[in-house]
């Protein structure tokens, strides 16, 4: 069984689209991140949930919305996607926020063409 | 300047090798993490360690607090450990708000 997994792997979309990756984990653990790491290979958390609730927003532009129906869930929403969206997007989950190893998902290719 | 600096940014060793890669880093923290990442994308944690020295197989992770520096080395290096691996550290300002900002990696190659 996979312990983060996101859907989906990749997605490829036109500037202005809105769309959704989904984020589940397995585990048990009560905190979830979104990250995104660059075209320069360069990572970056965007928001953390602990218990559902909304810990780090980190400067991210609102149209990125990240919701938790549950612990086991962390979607994020991107309305009107722009050209520098295009990244990879990775959720990760740990026990609680501190000094707890993340697991990680796979990663969600998004292409904004 | 980011606040975590790993060296070197690129590393070829050949097989047998051993391997340093170095962080260094500006801020308080609450722990320090080590992650590798695979030529096919997946993140994998390797170490979380707020103090000393952890060993996992062929990896050593240590740690120093006072001079805000970790090591990663990898003994007898094989090609299968050829992926990037990233420094990471965790701080927050108190409650829940603890994060991790990474380093901008280490490509490390093994030849056969």
């Amino acid at each position: 069984d996979t312990a983060v997994s996101q859907t989906p792997k990749y997605l490829v979309t036109q500037m202005g689209n809105d769309k959704s990756i989904k984020c589940e984990q397995n585990l048990g653990h009560d905190t979830m991140y979104w990250y995104k790491q660059d075209s320069k290979k360069f990572l970056k958390i965007m928001f953390s949930y602990n218990n559902k609730e909304l810990i780090i927003n980190e400067t991210v532009p609102n149209r990125f919305s990240p919701k938790s129906p549950d612990k086991a869930h962390l979607n994020l929403h991107i309305n009107s996607l722009e050209l520098g969206d295009s990244a990879v997007y990775f959720c990760a989950s740990s026990i609680q926020t501190e000094t707890y190893e993340q697991y990680f998902g796979p990663g969600t290719r998004l292409t904004v063409t | 300047k980011n606040e975590v600096e790993q060296s070197p940014q690129n590393l070829t060793a050949q097989e047998g090798e051993f391997i340093t890669i170095n962080c260094s880093y500006s801020v308080g923290i609450s722990a320090l993490h080590w992650l590798q990442q695979h030529p096919g994308g997946g993140i994998v944690s390797l170490f979380m360690l707020s103090s000393g020295k952890k060993k996992h197989g062929r990896l050593i992770a240590t740690i120093n607090i006072q001079e805000k520096h970790s090591s990663l080395h990898i003994t007898a290096s094989h090609p299968r450990d050829s992926a990037v691996y990233i420094c990471a550290v965790e701080a927050g300002s108190g409650g829940s708000n603890y994060k991790l900002t990474f380093g901008k990696g280490t490509l490390l190659t093994v030849n056969p």
